[in-house]
């Protein structure tokens, strides 16, 4: 079955460290994206990507970076870790017609 | 801009119906979306209006209003394993498949 996956599933950094969160589908959809989740806040979009080599900033894009080099794989990184973005992290992709997202399991980062 | 607005929590009862309600004010608006999902779990798709009424699929249906800015989640026959988060979110017809989503509002269903 197609699916999307998101690793690592926890993890704790120090201030300051570079972090890299992958996700990998396997629907074949050329649209994927990166949200971040909070208390009070609901899903918030990071950054997006249409197909390969497109990338788009969404709303809360700031310290955050994405590539696409394949239509697979969307990793997002955190140049520089801070306590603020101590968070859920949800990866998510859709194909065409409605823009159903389909979302991979989420990634706690915890930044000490 | 847009905003989203959604009750935060809400409580109900076993074989219940609870009626949870989204509105919304956005420019260009192209469609609404339900999504549940369970604590330290990842949103699952529920339904998608795009045009005014209602979209019934089993014990869960959903209502839009594009002139009010206003959509209801309607859950049936309640059972314990609903309650959940429920997450609002739009689509804009400038924005492709990006949605927008609410703050979502929490359910507990009570024996």
């Amino acid at each position: 079955d197609a699916e999307i996956t998101q690793s690592p599933r926890h993890k704790i950094t120090e201030t300051g460290r570079q972090v890299t969160l992958a996700c990998h589908q396997t629907w074949n959809h050329n649209n994927m994206f990166w949200y971040r989740q909070d208390l009070g806040h609901g899903l918030r979009l990071i950054h997006y990507s249409y197909g390969v080599q497109d990338t788009n900033k969404g709303e809360v894009s700031d310290g955050y970076s994405v590539s696409r080099s394949n239509t697979e794989d969307l990793p997002l990184t955190l140049e520089s870790a801070a306590s603020s973005q101590t968070s859920v992290y949800f990866c998510a992709s859709a194909a065409g017609g409605t823009g159903e997202l389909f979302f991979g399991e989420g990634s706690r980062l915890t930044v000490l | 801009g847009q905003n989203i607005d959604q009750p935060t929590e809400m409580t109900a009862t076993e074989g219940a119906i609870v009626q949870i309600n989204c509105t919304y004010q956005t420019s260009g608006f192209n469609g609404l979306f339900w999504y549940q999902q369970h604590a330290g779990e990842a949103p699952t798709f529920l339904s998608y209006n795009v045009l005014d009424g209602l979209e019934e699929k089993g014990r869960f249906s959903s209502f839009l209003s594009r002139s009010k800015g206003y959509s209801y989640l309607l859950l049936k026959e309640l059972q314990m394993k609903d309650s959940a988060s429920y997450l609002c979110a739009v689509k804009r017809v400038d924005s492709s498949y990006k949605l927008i989503f609410g703050s979502g509002t929490r359910l507990l269903v009570r024996p």
